[in-house]
């Protein structure tokens, strides 16, 4: 069965420092991995997705992230927080070649401190 | 940009009353789902559809559910007897035909209260 960890419930970073969101993930077949973010009270966002090829991808916001097939990990970062990042950060997985239902993560709560 | 909009975006319901949560995914896109959200919790999926019926659904998703596509725009969510643990966000979503590995694209969700 496939499935998604966050271990960690919260991640603190002062505004201008990198950050690191963590995700593994485990699927039988090839993993297609995406990120989304949630900000209070609205709907779920992409902010990007790994499917194949170079295992560091890049998406909205100035996100990326970068996929590990022998640690099946997919962790988000960004090189220099905002405090505007504040939010609910979900790592979801899809086995590849489904009918496209994504499991997602429980989320990590991102607060970004000034 | 192309949006799923959803309907209401809160809704107070006593128990035991029939719900019915309303969505209008992008307009090009045959794939659409609805997961929900209980309060501090993950994002659950409950059903995808396509082609008119259910291609996947998961083991919330029991007889008290059900969706359709009444009219080739909207996709509807319904509830038939709520329950207090039914109270949560409900989100829609929906994906291109053949992009079977693209994104979701979702809704900003419609909260359900059930007293």
């Amino acid at each position: 069965a496939q499935s998604v960890a966050q271990p960690e419930d919260q991640v603190n970073v002062a505004e201008g420092n990198p950050l690191t969101v963590k995700c593994t993930y485990s699927v039988s077949g090839n993993p297609y991995l995406f990120w989304y973010v949630q900000y209070p009270n609205r709907g779920l966002q992409f902010l990007l997705k790994y499917i194949t090829g170079d295992n560091l991808v890049k998406g909205s916001y100035g996100f990326e992230a970068e996929f590990n097939k022998s640690q099946t990990s997919f962790h988000l970062k960004k090189p220099s927080a905002l405090v505007s990042d504040s939010a609910l950060y979900f790592c979801a997985v899809r086995e590849g070649g489904s009918q496209g239902n994504l499991i997602f993560g429980k989320g990590t709560k991102l607060s970004v401190k000034p | 940009e192309p949006e799923v909009t959803q309907t209401p975006s809160h809704q107070v319901t006593q128990m035991g009353q029939e719900v019915i949560l309303r969505c209008v995914p992008i307009s090009n896109h045959l794939y659409f789902y609805w997961y929900r959200q209980i309060l501090g919790q993950k994002v659950e999926f409950l059903v995808s559809f396509y082609n008119n019926e259910i291609s996947e659904k998961s083991e919330i998703f029991d007889d008290q559910f059900s969706v359709e596509r009444p009219d080739g725009s909207n996709f509807t969510l319904k509830i038939r007897s709520t329950k207090l643990e039914d109270s949560a966000m409900y989100f829609c979503a929906s994906s291109e035909r053949l992009r079977k590995r693209g994104e979701l694209f979702f809704g900003e969700g419609s909260r359900l209260t059930v007293l």
